[in-house]
């Protein structure tokens, strides 16, 4: 119940072209979910979180949707550029009294120019 | 305003021994995690400080500890090093669970 699910493993875009990565959870519980950008060397870095309340966030080229009778939430790239090119977790926690986040396994963007 | 910063950068260390890694984190964070980040594992959880109280754990063998101190500067432990403790070790610091900042990470080579 604490695994998160994400897919792809690696996705190639042309650039101007639209990114898609979903994630699964199962555990109900959870009630914040972000996503991370990493590139190489570089720690995580938060890119868009969103909690079960809203169904949708945008913020420029990056929009999280969220399923929440599905249990599934999506990061969409819109406009993919080569500078995207990294890797892409997608996280759940719950917010109240677990103090920590689960992690999807990661995706590998790389977005041709 | 600084970030988390995460020392050393790079470590490499024979079997058996044992390594302690530091990170402070962003003024006014006093929530300090650590993850530990593989090519085969991902993201796993270490454990989690607040106040210096950890308030969770995660699945690793007693080998691996941590504490955090008043001024919330936090360090980990891992005694006895074996080979698959090669890895990333990340801290990340927040005021409350919605947001982690993370730093660059130690990479921690056992030879």
């Amino acid at each position: 119940q604490q695994q998160v699910k994400q897919s792809p493993q690696s996705l190639i875009v042309q650039k101007g072209g639209i990114s898609i990565i979903n994630c699964a959870y199962e555990n109900t519980a959870f009630d914040y979910f972000p996503w991370y950008q990493q590139f190489p060397g570089k720690g995580p870095a938060l890119l868009i979180a969103i909690r079960p309340d809203v169904s949708e966030k945008k913020e420029g080229r990056f929009t999280i949707s969220f399923n929440k009778s599905a249990k599934q939430f999506s990061l969409h790239i819109m406009d993919s550029q080569p500078g995207d090119s990294a890797t892409y977790f997608c996280a759940a926690s719950g917010t109240s009294g677990t103090y920590k986040y689960i992690f999807g396994t990661g995706t590998r963007l790389k977005v041709l120019a | 305003k600084a970030g988390v910063t995460q020392t050393p950068r790079y470590l490499i260390k024979t079997r058996g021994q044992q390594v302690t890694l530091s990170c402070s984190p962003i003024s006014g964070h006093r929530s300090v995690s650590w993850y530990q980040q593989t090519p085969g594992q991902g993201l796993q959880f270490l454990f989690e400080y607040f106040s210096e109280t950890q308030r969770n754990k995660g699945n690793f063998p007693g080998r691996f500890s941590g504490r955090q101190f008043s001024n919330s500067r936090s360090e980990m432990n891992v005694s006895t090093l074996e080979l698959g403790d090669s890895a990333l070790y990340l801290c990340a610091s927040s005021l409350d669970l919605a947001g982690y900042t993370f730093g660059s990470g130690t990479r921690l080579t056992v030879v």
